[in-house]
């Protein structure tokens, strides 16, 4: 079973659409992630959830509006969608803030 | 700036030579955590050591941490095809990890 899933696994759209992206994890984890890895493979991290609430919110356009119904999901909504915002999006969890993380297989979105 | 990063950018060795990585951060931290990133896939957690820690090992993996320094190295001994991958060390301060850009690793055969 796998631990941390994240589902499209491939996502691609127009500009100005809104897009979500599903993320469950099934390890009893706290702490939940998102973060966007570009082109140049950087990994930045655009949220942070502990048991279902914020506690990390980098500087991500509010068109990007994290959900967490319960702390095994955390999914990402993304409004009006920019070329910029092309990339490779992972979800992670892990026990608590500061420990190993865990890590979905990532969704490649592609905004034509 | 970077919290962490690792150096060099990308290497590659021959199978079964070791591979070296270095990853320098700025900050006081937690702990240091290296991970794997095989080409489209998730990153996969190899090693943490706590900042009261010098040295750890795992398999073919060995890592030091220098807090003096405020740097880390990751060993990959006997290295193999399977080893190539993209390396990211990531810092653990307070609440938040942070992850340097990564060294793109290349075994060759």
């Amino acid at each position: 079973d796998t631990a941390v899933s994240q589902t499209p696994k491939y996502l691609v759209t127009q500009m100005g659409n809104d897009k979500s992206i599903k993320c469950e994890q099934n390890l009893g984890h706290d702490t939940m992630y998102w973060y966007k890895q570009d082109s140049k493979k950087f990994l930045k991290i655009m949220f942070s959830y502990n048991n279902k609430e914020l506690i990390i919110n980098e500087t991500v356009p509010n068109r990007f509006s994290p959900k967490s119904p319960d702390k095994a999901h955390l999914n990402l909504h993304i409004n009006s969608l920019e070329l910029g915002d092309s990339a490779v999006y992972f979800c992670a969890s892990s026990h608590d803030s500061g420990s190993t993380q865990y890590f979905g297989a990532g969704t490649r979105l592609s905004v034509l | 700036s970077q919290q962490g990063e690792e150096d060099p950018q990308a290497l590659s060795i021959q199978e079964g030579e070791n591979a070296t990585m270095n990853c320098s951060y700025k900050t006081s931290i937690n702990n240091l955590q290296w991970y794997r990133q095989n080409s489209g896939r998730g990153l996969v957690h190899l090693i943490l050591i706590r900042s009261n820690e010098r040295e750890k090992h795992s398999g073919r993996l060995r890592v030091t941490l220098d807090t003096s320094k405020k740097s880390s190295s990751l060993l990959i001994t006997a290295s193999r095809a399977a080893d190539t991958a993209s390396y990211f060390c990531a810092t653990a301060v307070d609440d938040k990890i942070i992850f340097g850009k990564g060294t793109r690793l290349h075994i060759l055969p």
